[in-house]
């Protein structure tokens, strides 16, 4: 499966800051998720982030707050922007592969937002 | 509305004491479900994919079995090493590869 990683894996902000995520792989993919997960809750949609198109978000999440660059096959970016303390969370990216519809996970971001 | 329901939501277990995790799911079409492991301070970390009735996929102590309304994972002979929140998704027939998550099952094995 393909190697993930995120940048950076923790950080702590201020209110009314912005943060970029950023989610490499190793192997070139077509599909690239963005999920988040609130404490203590399980993982939730943002977005569906294809190389070449608009990312596609979910109910309840707008691109003013959390716009997603995808540049390449191989990378991607979340911003949270504007960001108050209930947008702390865990940030996590995934892959599919080779249309198995699988999902791989990144190891996290970890934002505490004060 | 699309739904994962996990239970329990944690479960303490002694070392070598088989026990089952338990995943129903209300959608309105399963096109996959999904079993991940979580560790603490990292991401899900994929186990298994089930796509129809009577489906059984085994990896280690590990069994995850699928029905029409839910799936079971079940734990045979657990060692402490197998202590994780264990995470239960679907996939919807029609739609794009969105994942719906559950809760989630903490379990804890001791020695």
């Amino acid at each position: 499966s393909a190697v993930i990683s995120q940048k950076p894996s923790r950080d702590i902000c201020q209110r009314g800051t912005s943060l970029t995520i950023q989610c490499q792989v190793d192997s070139q993919v077509t599909m690239m998720f963005w999920y988040r997960q609130q404490p203590g809750q399980s993982l939730t949609l943002i977005a569906t982030a294809n190389q070449g198109s608009e990312a596609t978000y979910e109910s309840g999440f707008v691109i003013d707050k959390f716009p997603i660059s995808r540049p390449n096959l191989t990378f991607s970016t979340l911003t949270v922007s504007n960001m108050s303390p209930e947008d702390s969370s865990i940030y996590l990216c995934s892959v599919e592969e080779g249309g198995l519809e699988t999902q791989y996970f990144g190891p996290g971001t970890r934002l505490l937002v004060l | 509305e699309d739904q994962v329901t996990q239970s329990p939501e944690a479960l303490r277990l002694q070392e070598g004491e088989s026990s089952s995790l338990n995943c129903s799911y209300t959608v309105s079409g399963l096109r996959g479900l999904f079993w991940y492991r979580q560790d603490p301070g990292k991401g899900p970390e994929f186990l298994f994919t089930l796509y129809s009735a009577g489906e059984e996929k085994e990896k280690e102590r590990l069994k995850a079995t699928l029905t029409k309304k839910e799936s079971f994972l079940h734990i045979t002979a657990p060692k402490p090493e197998d202590s994780a929140t264990y995470l239960c998704a679907a996939t919807i027939a029609g739609g794009y590869n969105k994942l719906i998550f559950g809760a989630g099952t903490r379990l804890a094995v001791h020695p």
